[in-house]
């Protein structure tokens, strides 16, 4: 069954700390992978994706990801947080099935609070 | 660019009525639309996903005949929610992606609340 597993329901780190979150997959094969990020009452915005080549993507506001295909992984990390980054964040999985738009799956996020 | 808009941003309706809401691809033509629903501190449940000029697909569990969905043209899909009840009240968000394209682009939400 397709899925995804955000392990870490709650995180909370230092302002200025880096910051790992962790996404483990199950998927029958190389699918696309999100990361989306959402604020306290708001819809989510997308901060990277990934879909072939370099397994280290660069996202919006200083985030990036690496997927390890041995692991089934797609980790979201962050060299240093701010105040801001404070929200809730979701991995998800699509499928690679070509010229449309397909359901994605997202875990189940992980809300990520920051200590002054 | 890839910005979603939707209307209202909160509403609150007696039930037994029944309310609408939009969502707009505001500088993108947005060939299929999803409408999640979303519980407080929990992850979006999909309901279903509409392409443009074509009925909407709704996932199991979904009552297609409550949540009617319209996706009339290539920047405009409508949610509505008829006869609604209490435990219709919730979060609902909107999402769009263009043709070949696979990441979806959010709208802001819709809070709805039932009294």
């Amino acid at each position: 069954a397709q899925s995804v597993t955000q392990p870490d329901i709650h995180i909370t780190v230092s302002e200025g700390a880096s910051l790992e979150l962790r996404c483990n997959y199950s998927y029958g094969a190389t699918p696309y992978l999100f990361w989306y990020v959402q604020s306290p009452g708001q819809g989510l915005q997308l901060l990277l994706k990934y879909f072939s080549g370099d397994t280290l993507v660069q996202g919006i506001k200083g985030f990036e990801a690496e997927f390890k295909r041995s692991q089934s992984s797609f980790n979201l990390r962050k060299p240093s947080v701010h105040w801001s980054d404070a929200a809730e964040y979701f991995c998800a999985v699509g499928p690679q099935s070509g010229s449309s738009a397909s359901k994605i799956i997202f875990g189940s996020g992980t809300r990520l609070s920051i200590r002054p | 660019g890839a910005v979603v808009s939707q209307h209202p941003s909160w509403v609150i309706c007696k039930s037994g009525t029944s309310v609408k809401i939009e969502c707009r691809s505001l500088d993108f033509q947005a060939t299929t639309m999803f409408w999640y629903r979303q519980f407080p501190k929990q992850s979006l449940m999909l309901m279903a996903t509409s392409n443009e000029g074509s009925k909407a697909t709704y996932e199991q569990g979904v009552e297609k005949d409550k949540f009617l969905i319209n996706h009339a043209s290539l920047t405009l899909s409508t949610l509505t929610v008829t006869s609604a009840h209490p435990e219709d009240s919730s979060f609902y968000i909107c999402s769009a992606s263009r043709l070949a394209a696979p990441e979806q682009y959010f709208g802001p939400g819709t809070r709805l609340t039932v009294t």
